[in-house]
């Protein structure tokens, strides 16, 4: 099947700085990839949409500002953690939908987040 | 809005034994019903679609819209078996691929 990888895998942090995680599917196009933040033996929390080419598109709750999303091209999308603080500590998990399909969507190996 | 439940956050059994994690949903639309399971140390990846009706690894599903259920069964669980299980509905249209999931459910099959 596709693979969708993210890296770091892990990141440290100190508050207030900013970390960039990275989304790329490696074997297809997706137009549409999806930010999943995951809280330890919980479920996974929807946060947005990214949308190659346009404004990324946030879920209630989750502060755009923040989250900063950027999808430049058909196997990239980033995920910017801005002005980090330790409540941001998290696992977050990317998944893609290849071009034009509405097939099964395709999950990163998530990236944990830890701010000190 | 829709909301996925999974009522059980631990289930353990024993190999051999039949096993079936319960999955309830809420949506006023027709939904789009999937099992993820995540391995330890893997990641996230598709176990069943409702629309698929097919059997992976001697896993089913089936959606009772009755009953707003798509709970997942085997006859005989195997040790490999255990692992994190999450229930996921799609509202679908434009919106496919924004999953909601439910809690989770820790299957453990015990030697």
């Amino acid at each position: 099947g596709a693979v969708v990888s993210q890296h770091p895998s892990r990141v440290i942090c100190k508050s207030g700085t900013s970390v960039k995680i990275e989304c790329r599917s490696l074997d297809f196009q997706a137009t549409t990839m999806f930010w999943y933040r995951q809280f330890p033996k919980k479920s996974l929390m929807l946060m947005a949409t990214s949308n190659e080419g346009s404004k990324a598109t946030y879920e209630q709750g989750v502060e755009k500002d923040k989250f900063l999303i950027n999808h430049a091209s058909l196997t990239l999308s980033t995920l910017t953690v801005t002005s980090a603080h330790p409540e941001d500590s998290s696992f977050y998990i990317c998944s893609a939908r290849e071009l034009g399909n509405t097939g099964e969507l395709f999950f990163g190996e998530g990236s944990r987040l830890t701010v000190l | 809005a829709q909301r996925v439940t999974q009522p059980e956050k631990l289930l353990s059994v024993f190999k051999g034994a039949p096993v079936e994690l319960k999955c309830n949903y809420s949506y006023s639309g027709s939904p789009e019903l999937f099992w993820y399971v995540q391995y330890s140390r893997q990641r996230l990846q598709l176990l069943l679609r409702h629309i698929s009706r097919e059997s992976i690894k001697g896993f089913t599903a089936d959606l009772n819209k009755g009953e707003t259920s798509f709970h997942l069964k085997k006859p005989f669980a195997q040790e490999e078996d255990s692992a994190m299980y999450y229930c996921a509905l799609n509202a679908g249209g434009t919106s496919y691929g924004k999953l909601t999931f439910g809690q989770g459910t820790i299957l453990t099959v015990h030697p």
